[in-house]
């Protein structure tokens, strides 16, 4: 494809479910990035892979949030017993190098109810 | 630290007339500084970008920003709003090269366009 995809395009969830929430990036772009947009907090960075390791988690909420990347590609970011506080879009975007342009994905509007 | 202020949650500019967004931001080190464009339900587009050198940016459809280092701003311009401008309007930055992806969002800028 040519662009960043996420899915599912909607979820919505059951507090104290878990979620997965899926992201493919542009072929070839070595770094991943996990935002979350949500209404009280705004744009709020996650986490950051480089290839398959992530070097700076720092943005992850609480450890009930995790996330992999596998081959270099597909990244899943998980929610275990999600909260009604985790209900937010959740973008990822993909880079190629530093320098070039971030490319973002439609995200992933999660409701938790 | 680094942060991000845009003055102005919600813009209302007139078809033809002229487009401020104001973005300011307090860091460090020099940073690298982004403006993204959010129409409802997509993603974030790029509209341009400061890294070094010349300090008056210009980018996709017919927007563009100044550096002003002493004023510690980056605002967004564009002489005449068209329709299709209406979106949401985001400042960002980056600190250094190996957390060039790593952005500071500012809190958006809503822009309506009255005829």
């Amino acid at each position: 494809g040519a662009g960043v995809s996420q899915s599912p395009s909607n979820k919505v969830t059951e507090k104290g479910k878990d979620v997965e929430l899926r992201c493919d990036p542009i072929s070839g772009h070595t770094a991943l990035y996990w935002y979350r947009q949500s209404l009280g907090q705004g744009l709020e960075f996650l986490i950051y892979f480089q290839g398959n390791s992530a070097p700076d988690k720092s943005g992850l909420p609480s450890d009930r949030f995790s996330a992999e990347r596998t081959g270099g590609s597909v990244s899943t970011l998980t929610i275990q017993r999600t909260q009604q506080e985790d209900s937010a879009v959740y973008l990822c975007a993909s880079l190629r190098d530093p320098g070039g342009e971030q490319y973002f994905g439609p995200g992933t509007r999660l409701t938790v109810t | 630290a680094q942060s991000v202020t845009q003055l102005g949650s919600h813009v209302s500019v007139s078809e033809g007339a002229l487009v401020l967004l104001r973005c300011n931001y307090s860091s460090s080190v020099p940073p690298y500084l982004f403006w993204y464009v959010q129409y409802p339900n997509q993603g974030l587009q790029l509209l341009l970008k400061y890294t070094t050198g010349a300090t008056l940016v210009k980018g996709i459809n017919g927007f563009e920003a100044e550096f002003k280092k002493s004023e510690t701003s980056f605002h967004l311009t564009k002489p005449s709003a068209h329709m299709s401008d209406a979106a949401e309007y985001f400042c960002a930055v980056s600190l250094t090269t190996d957390s060039w992806g790593k952005l500071q969002f500012g809190a958006g800028t809503q822009v309506v366009v009255t005829p």
